[in-house]
């Protein structure tokens, strides 16, 4: 098994360009997660998706959209890009809920 | 609102030294999970912990679940410079989100 893959691992975009997030997991798994993390702040919760077709809102939502079409991939999307979402961007997914979550090797985003 | 608090936030220590990282939090959780982070990468689970007074041990990593399952602390016996990274600690809510609260993170150095 790959576990949870992410592209781009780096991204550079100006403001208010868009682009895509790719994640994809093959675990089987139910509940998939998109965290950031920026230095000194620990991650926080972006949007989730308990299972195909079902999306929710995270701690800190704005600027992003997600869908969940299959189980195995979910995709975040930036639309009009900031310098405020400059951060680094981690894909997690687990079972059931659980609380156990496996984690992909994230993508580093800079918006300038 | 930070619901869980890590500390110390920087530990740099000799190689050999023993040391223990603390988690506290005011909320009641019903697992605690502890990861560790390299550089560059996702962060990788270490262990679960879902029993108040519930004690796991890693091989010369020691982790401990408060009785209230308020807080957690992760001990090092001899630390290796292998030991090096940043480690998280996230509380769970259990139920059908399976969302996880972090805390910002002690980053440990451990010098040969």
């Amino acid at each position: 098994n790959a576990g949870v893959t992410q592209t781009p691992k780096f991204r550079i975009l100006k403001i208010g360009q868009s682009m895509t997030l790719q994640c994809a997991q093959d675990m089987n798994h139910n509940y998939m997660y998109w965290y950031r993390q920026d230095p000194g702040m620990g991650l926080k919760l972006i949007y989730y998706s308990v299972g195909a077709g079902i999306t929710d809102k995270g701690e800190v939502p704005n600027g992003y959209n997600v869908s969940r079409s299959t189980t195995e991939d979910f995709p975040l999307r930036l639309e009009l890009a900031a310098p405020s979402q400059t951060s680094v961007y981690f894909c997690a997914s687990s079972y059931d809920g659980t609380d156990t979550q496996y984690f992909g090797p994230g993508t580093r985003l800079t918006v300038l | 609102t930070q619901l869980l608090e890590q500390s110390p936030q920087f530990l740099s220590i000799q190689e050999g030294e023993n040391l223990t990282v603390y988690c506290n939090s005011s909320s009641v959780f019903s697992s605690l999970q502890w990861y560790r982070q390299e550089p560059g990468e996702g962060p990788v689970l270490l262990v679960t912990v879902v029993t108040g007074g519930e004690v796991k041990k890693l091989k010369r990593l020691t982790f401990q679940f408060g009785d209230a399952r308020k807080d957690s602390s992760l001990h090092i016996t001899a630390a290796q410079p292998g030991d090096t990274g940043l480690y998280l600690c996230a509380g769970g809510y259990g139920g059908s989100q399976g969302n996880l609260i972090f805390g910002k993170g002690t980053k440990l150095s451990v010098k040969p």
